[in-house]
């Protein structure tokens, strides 16, 4: 009954590596997000769909790379993986507005950690 | 570039107290507010959200919001030790677009 749900929750790989994180909301949500979090616990956007479509993309290498299959879905591809790249990643859902933002809701995290 | 500032802490609460938490932001076209709670190794969880101005409440919390000062704050009353947590505060400005502050850490002392 999981709201908003990742795998894998941890990712340990070598640098120079391809992953993949994938996320599903239950919601019924129209937006969905990814976030990082570093070290320092900072949350910070890196991109956001409603209802498939990218209406977030925050200043982030172009080795990063979302795809939305549907609005329940939003995944996460990250090429050529680097030090720098380690910390935890969220997925989160909101319903979408114009006007109102509306809270979102996260997923546990997908810890990634580059050898 | 718009900016959540929250005063990092950590601040120290003895149980039973209240717990005020402060944040101030940038953009003056910002509408909706948020108050997130993160336990460590947790992923950040909805406390309270508050889009107009003055005091709004839910059980021991309290969200106040000032507009014109740019202002919004969580208190806690009664803290407890299952309290303690890092509070996120989060800005938005419409199209979902949320910006999250650093993060308060607050202690509840028993």
């Amino acid at each position: 009954d999981t709201a908003v749900s990742q795998t894998p929750k941890y990712l340990v790989t070598q640098m120079g590596n391809d992953k993949s994180i994938k996320c599903e909301q239950n919601l019924g949500h129209d937006t969905m997000y990814w976030y990082k979090q570093d070290s320092k616990k900072f949350l910070k956007i890196m991109f956001s769909y409603n209802n498939k479509e990218l209406i977030i993309n925050e200043t982030v290498p172009n080795r990063f790379s979302p795809k939305s299959p549907d609005k329940a879905h939003l995944n996460l591809h990250i090429n050529s993986l680097e030090l720098g790249d380690s910390a935890v990643y969220f997925c989160a859902s909101s319903q979408g507005g114009q006007d109102r933002d509306q809270p979102q809701h996260f997923g546990d995290g997908t810890r990634l950690s580059i050898l | 570039q718009k900016e959540v500032e929250q005063n990092s802490g950590p601040l120290s609460v003895p149980e039973g107290a209240i717990a005020s938490l402060n944040c101030t932001y940038s953009d003056r076209v910002s509408q909706s507010f948020f108050w997130y709670r993160q336990y460590s190794g947790k992923s950040p969880e909805l406390i309270m959200s508050i889009y107009s101005n003055g005091d709004k409440e839910d059980g021991r919390f309290t969200a106040q919001l000032n507009k014109a000062s740019q202002y919004v704050s969580l208190l806690i009353r009664d803290s407890q030790p299952s309290d303690s947590a890092t509070y996120l505060c989060a800005v938005g400005g419409g199209y979902q677009k949320v910006t999250f502050g650093t993060g308060t850490k607050l202690q509840v002392i028993p």
